[in-house]
């Protein structure tokens, strides 16, 4: 079974700092892991994705994670975060030869101006 | 080129009534994912299909959920009898044709239904 756990409910940074929102992740295989974003009332918007290769991994709207597997994790980052940052953040992860994404509980996301 | 739609967008439904949730894929995608989201919770797996096919429907209640995806039109997504914990916001995604499990799943805005 595959499980994703989010160990903080809400995150708040200040505008301007860097920003991480944390993510550790259980698979059998080779682990495929995303991070979304979503926004009050609306659906989910992929940010990123690791397969393979460079553990960092690049993004949209400057974010970037970080895939460890020594620690299996996949941390969100953006080294200054903006007002507009502030939202519900899902990581998930994808075993090799299974199609479900199995999401954490999301972490919400608060930049305070 | 549009995202993934779906409608209606708010559902009420009495106990006992059934809901019907469609989902348009995007254009060329053939891959469509029905997820649930609970309040306060994660989104969790309900079904995967493909054209004509259902492929995984591990995530389904056994009772009163059943999904399709007919060769021409939406996905459909229906919920016979339903029950106030049926109350939740339903998305689904879609992903390319040639769908690999690494692909990146579009999300629709999601259908939230209100069970009264």
């Amino acid at each position: 079974a595959q499980s994703v756990a989010q160990p903080e409910d809400q995150v708040n940074v200040a505008e301007g700092n860097p920003l991480t929102v944390k993510c550790t992740y259980s698979v059998s295989g080779n682990p495929y892991l995303f991070w979304y974003v979503q926004y009050p009332n609306r659906g989910l918007q992929f940010l990123l994705k690791y397969i393979t290769g460079d553990n960092l991994v690049k993004g949209s709207y400057g974010f970037e994670a970080e895939f460890n597997k020594s620690q299996t994790s996949f941390h969100l980052k953006k080294p200054s975060a903006l007002v507009s940052d502030s939202a519900l953040y899902f990581c998930a992860v994808c075993g090799a030869g299974s199609y479900q994404l199995t999401f954490g509980k999301g972490t919400k996301l608060s930049v305070i101006p | 080129n549009a995202g993934v739609m779906q409608n209606p967008r708010h559902l009420v439904r009495r106990r006992g009534q059934e809901a019907r949730l469609r989902c348009s894929p995007m254009k060329g995608h053939s891959h469509v994912y029905w997820y649930r989201q609970l309040p306060e919770e994660g989104l969790k797996f309900m079904v995967y299909l493909q054209k004509e096919n259902i492929i995984d429907e591990s995530g389904m209640p056994k009772e009163r959920f059943s999904a399709e995806f007919p060769k021409e039109g939406p996905s459909i997504l229906r919920i016979q009898q339903v029950v106030r914990g049926d109350s939740a916001a339903y998305f689904c995604a879609s992903s390319p044709q040639d769908g690999r499990e690494y692909d990146e799943q579009f999300f629709g805005p999601g259908t939230r239904l209100t069970v009264l």
